[in-house]
């Protein structure tokens, strides 16, 4: 069975500031995709970024990027600079079809 | 722009009336999908389709049911809502399904249901 867990219920980070939100999962497969999507208040899930397992290097968009650590099963989401409009709840998905409980990011200005 | 329409928004219908969300997409992706999302909780996969090959979780209810009568187009059925039924519905699409490729979900603003 293939499981996604995010300790992190809620996470806080002051505005220009980084914060890390974390997953790690399980699968007995060796080729997977992994990815976190954001989904502001009342509206639609959007991707963040994506990972391949098969890739070493971490992928990063902009002031995203994961730490992904194959061996560890853990895939964390870094975000630089925190803006306002970060705050959402992020989830953490394997093959985009088993989603973890998520995690709240609040942005203090 | 292309993308994912659910309608209606918000929905409510009585314990044990049957009602029919609606999901229709502009991306022509072969996979399209329906999570059930209760409120701070993960979305809940309940079934997708390939094409015209229907994917039901195994722990999916009877209650819910699913049609695609073609590419554009994917409902959602629940035949007695209960009052455990009362959550946000999401459809999402991607072009191949899971474990296949990085193609990553679109999904929808989804439909939220209250039952009475």
């Amino acid at each position: 069975a293939q499981t996604v867990t995010q300790s992190q219920p809620e996470m806080s980070v002051q505005e220009a500031e980084t914060v890390t939100l974390s997953c790690t999962y399980d699968t007995s497969e060796s080729d997977y995709y992994l990815f976190w999507y954001k989904q502001p208040p009342s509206r639609q899930m959007i991707l963040v970024i994506r990972q391949e397992a098969y890739k070493q290097q971490n992928a990063t968009e902009n002031r995203f990027s994961v730490n992904f650590q194959k061996a560890a099963k853990s895939f964390s989401l870094k975000i630089s600079d925190s803006q306002l409009g970060d705050a959402a709840m992020y989830f953490c998905a394997l093959n985009d079809m088993r989603f973890g409980a998520g995690t709240r990011l609040t942005v203090k200005p | 722009d292309a993308m994912v329409i659910q309608n209606p928004r918000y929905q409510v219908t009585q314990f044990g009336k049957p009602v029919t969300l609606s999901c229709s997409q502009t991306l022509n992706h072969n996979v399209m999908y329906w999570y059930q999302q209760k409120s701070s909780q993960a979305p809940k996969l309940l079934f997708h389709y390939y094409d015209k090959d229907f994917n039901n979780e195994a722990d999916t209810p009877d209650n819910f049911q699913s049609r695609r009568p073609n590419t554009s187009f994917c409902f959602l059925d629940i035949r007695s809502p209960g009052l455990g039924d009362a959550a946000m519905y999401l459809c999402a699409t991607s072009r191949e399904p899971q474990g296949i490729s990085n193609q990553p979900q679109h999904f929808g603003d989804g439909t939220r249901l209250s039952i009475l």
